[in-house]
């Protein structure tokens, strides 16, 4: 059962625009939330995290929002860059360091 | 680079094989954690070592096992092997020191069961 769940596989956008990639999780104890970014041939690498007592974190163009009572949370970029282009996993916990992934979505800038 | 390693980078075999996956972590890390991404899933996470015992385990099939020897590299053994099994490997390490730390994976071992 996947509990946590990012539902649109793919995203295109233009270069200079916002990026809006979406992630909802259905475990309530969940109160440590990631996004990890993944180039082809690599490995995941760590983007931005927030925690469930924040309902917002920023960290240069990228910002995270956390919907608790939707269960729902949300990556922006701002502005989108070419390099950006990757696939994005949003990661929960709910203790210690155990995460549950998300299966993705692959953020297409178009130059 | 994550200064995560992984051998070997890809791996065929065949049903019913055994193979074993490796992983050093970053200088320093003492925590080790192994996910399996198959086609279409998220990663998943199988098991976590720290310093060499089980911290914590997650979706791994009996037929799989991992260990973290005193250098603190890991290996996860993967045997009986089904097509199923066919996915990407991964390792991550962390320093093991507190929560909520950030994983650094390795590149990934590619597996194709035949």
């Amino acid at each position: 059962d996947q509990q946590v769940k990012q539902n649109s596989p793919s995203l295109s956008v233009q270069e200079g625009r916002i990026s809006i990639l979406n992630c909802d999780y259905t475990n309530s104890m969940f109160d440590y939330f990631l996004w990890y970014k993944k180039y082809p041939a690599e490995g995941p690498t760590f983007l931005i995290s927030i925690s469930s007592i924040k309902d917002k974190n920023e960290d240069g163009r990228f910002t995270v929002f956390l919907n608790k009572s939707a269960k729902h949370l949300s990556l922006h970029i701002v502005p989108s860059q070419p390099g950006d282009s990757a696939v994005y996993f949003c990661a929960a916990s709910a203790f210690g360091n155990q995460f549950y992934f998300g299966t993705g979505t692959s953020l297409t800038v178009i130059p | 680079d994550s200064g995560v390693t992984q051998t070997p980078k890809h791996l065929i075999t065949a049903t019913g094989q055994r193979v074993t996956l490796r992983c050093s972590p970053r200088s320093g890390d003492l925590s080790v954690y192994w996910y399996q991404q198959s086609l279409d899933q998220g990663l998943q996470f199988l098991i976590q070592y720290y310093n060499g015992e089980e911290r914590a385990k997650g979706n791994i099939l009996e037929r799989f096992s991992a260990q973290q020897f005193p250098d603190l590299h890991s290996e996860l053994n993967l045997s009986s092997l089904e097509l199923g099994d066919s996915a990407l490997y991964f390792c991550a390490s962390s320093p093991g020191t507190g929560e909520r730390e950030t994983q650094y994976f390795g590149p990934g071992t590619r597996l194709l069961v035949l």
